[in-house]
């Protein structure tokens, strides 16, 4: 399959800081790439959606000025949590798929958040 | 209703036993069917696609598909411990004039020795 890659794979940081997870598709042009955040043993929620070159759509919920998504390449997506809480430690990870999201999506490998 | 509804489990299984796994959905248009499996605090990763009605195997694993029905299973034969994890399925969803990859919230599975 598709390879995608994530990274940091983990991260601690300070409250009030701001952390940059990368997405990166490998070998394929992604035009789509999905944020997902999961706590623990719960399900995926999915957070926004993001088309190459386009604004991120955001769920319904999800603060759009603390979670800035940017996906300026076909292979590159970034999601920004900025002025972390101890609340958003969580697993974040990020899917790429291509055709508009129409097809299978690869996951990367995310990335645990924990914010002291 | 949920567009994507599977029992949540848990779904306990003995080592050598077969393992279903169910799914519904609600969008009679739908046309692309996947499993994922995540093992805990892993990623998903994809391990089935299937797109026609009837079964398609691969190795231990058979999806089944009937579209009339709504509904889209996952079989693992011969089950073993190393395939306890949650098995996410998806399916690509019309929603307005979009259509996008939608997931269940996942079934959990253990494998006893």
């Amino acid at each position: 399959g598709a390879v995608v890659s994530q990274h940091p794979s983990w991260v601690i940081c300070k409250s009030g800081t701001s952390v940059k997870i990368e997405c990166r598709s490998l070998d394929f042009q992604a035009t789509t790439m999905f944020w997902y955040r999961q706590f623990p043993k719960q399900s995926l929620m999915l957070m926004a959606t993001s088309n190459e070159g386009s604004k991120a759509t955001y769920e319904q919920g999800v603060e759009k000025d603390k979670f800035l998504i940017n996906h300026a390449s076909l292979t590159l997506s970034t999601l920004t949590v900025t002025s972390a809480h101890p609340e958003d430690s969580s697993f974040y990870i990020c899917s790429a798929s291509t055709r508009g999201g129409r097809t299978e999506a690869f996951f990367g490998q995310g990335t645990r958040l924990t914010v002291v | 209703q949920k567009e994507v509804e599977q029992n949540s489990g848990p779904l306990s299984v003995p080592e050598g036993a077969i393992a279903s796994l169910n799914c519904t959905y609600s969008d009679r248009v739908s046309q692309s069917f996947f499993w994922y499996r995540q093992y805990s605090g892993k990623s998903p990763e994809l391990i089935m696609s299937i797109y026609s009605n009837g079964d398609k195997e691969d190795g231990r694993f058979t999806a089944q598909l009937n579209k009339a029905s709504q509904y889209v299973s996952l079989l693992i034969r011969d089950s073993q411990p190393s395939d306890s994890a949650t098995y996410l399925c998806a399916v690509i969803i019309s929603s307005g004039s979009a259509r996008q990859l939608t997931f269940g919230s996942g079934t959990q599975l253990t494998v006893l020795p």
